[in-house]
C-alpha cells in the first residue's frame, strides 16, 4: 500500500509569507507526528495526534505554527510569518495503535522548506 | 532535558562488523528504536528494544541494558549500501507517543 505522502516536497517562499505543509498519513493510522529535521541532525519533535486531537503541540517554536487534523487523517502544518530560521526540512511521520507501545512509525519524504 | 549520545562518524570495511552504540538520559523510557536513513532519505525503522537483551534481525542486531541507559545497533557482513545515518530514538512516554532521537551516527562503508 502506500506510504506516508507529503507535499509540496520543496517550497521556496520569501520572508514573512504564510506556507501550509501537508501530510497524508498511511490509511488507517491513528497517530499522526511532526518533526523538524535540521541538516546533519536527528527528527526534532514539533507536535502529533492520536485521530483528530492534537496530544501535544509542546515541540512548536512558537505562536507561528500551528497544525491541524480536523478529520483523523490528513493533517496541515501552518507557518505563518515565515522567518529564514524556519528553513528546514519538516518530516510527516504515522503509526497505527495496537497498544503495545512498540509501533513503528513511519515516515514521509518530506518537504524540504526554504525561507528567502 | 533529553539528551542521546552516539557516535558522530564511524568506517568499517565491507564484510566486518561495526557495533554503533548509543547512551541516554531522558525524563522517561519506554522503548529504544534505530532508524537508517539514506542521503536524501526518509528515516525507516530497523529494531525496537523494550526489554533487556538482544533482538536480532536478519543482519541487524539491536542490544538494550536499561540499568546502564545503553544500547546499541549491531550490524553484521557490512554492504556498500549500509552506508547511511543511524539514529537511535527513545520513546519517552508510553503509549503512541513522539520518540526523541539522537544526532545520528553517519557510517561509511569503504571496500
Amino acid at each position: 500500500g502506500a506510504g506516508v505522502s507529503q507535499s509540496p516536497r520543496y517550497k521556496v517562499t520569501k520572508r514573512g509569507q504564510d506556507v501550509a505543509l501537508r501530510c497524508d498519513p498511511i490509511s488507517g493510522h491513528v497517530s499522526l507526528y511532526w518533526y523538524r529535521q535540521a541538516l546533519g541532525q536527528g527528527p526534532e519533535f514539533l507536535t502529533y495526534f492520536n485521530y483528530e486531537a492534537q496530544q501535544d503541540k509542546s515541540g512548536l517554536p512558537n505562536d507561528r505554527f500551528s497544525a491541524e487534523r480536523p478529520e483523523g487523517s490528513i493533517s496541515t502544518l501552518t507557518i505563518q510569518r515565515t522567518e529564514q530560521r524556519d528553513s528546514a526540512m519538516y518530516r510527516c511521520a504515522s503509526s497505527s495503535q495496537s497498544g503495545l507501545g512498540r509501533e513503528t512509525q513511519y515516515f514521509g519524504p518530506g518537504t524540504r522548506l526554504l525561507v528567502l | 532535558g533529553q539528551s542521546l549520545e552516539q557516535p558522530s562518524e564511524v568506517t568499517a570495511v565491507e564484510g566486518a562488523i561495526v557495533q554503533i552504540n548509543c547512551t541516554y538520559q531522558t525524563s522517561g523510557f519506554y522503548g529504544l528504536s534505530w532508524y537508517q536513513q539514506h542521503d536524501g532519505g526518509a528515516p525507516t525503522f530497523l529494531s525496537y528494544n523494550a526489554l533487556d537483551g538482544l533482538e536480532e534481525t536478519g543482519r541487524f542486531s539491536s542490544f538494550l541494558s536499561r540499568s546502564d541507559s545503553y544500547g546499541y545497533l549491531l550490524l553484521q557482513e557490512l554492504q556498500m549500501k549500509d552506508s547511511a545515518s543511524y539514529f537511535c530514538a527513545v520513546r519517552v512516554n508510553s503509549g503512541n507517543t513522539p520518540l526523541v532521537f539522537g544526532k545520528g551516527t553517519r557510517l561509511s562503508v569503504i571496500a
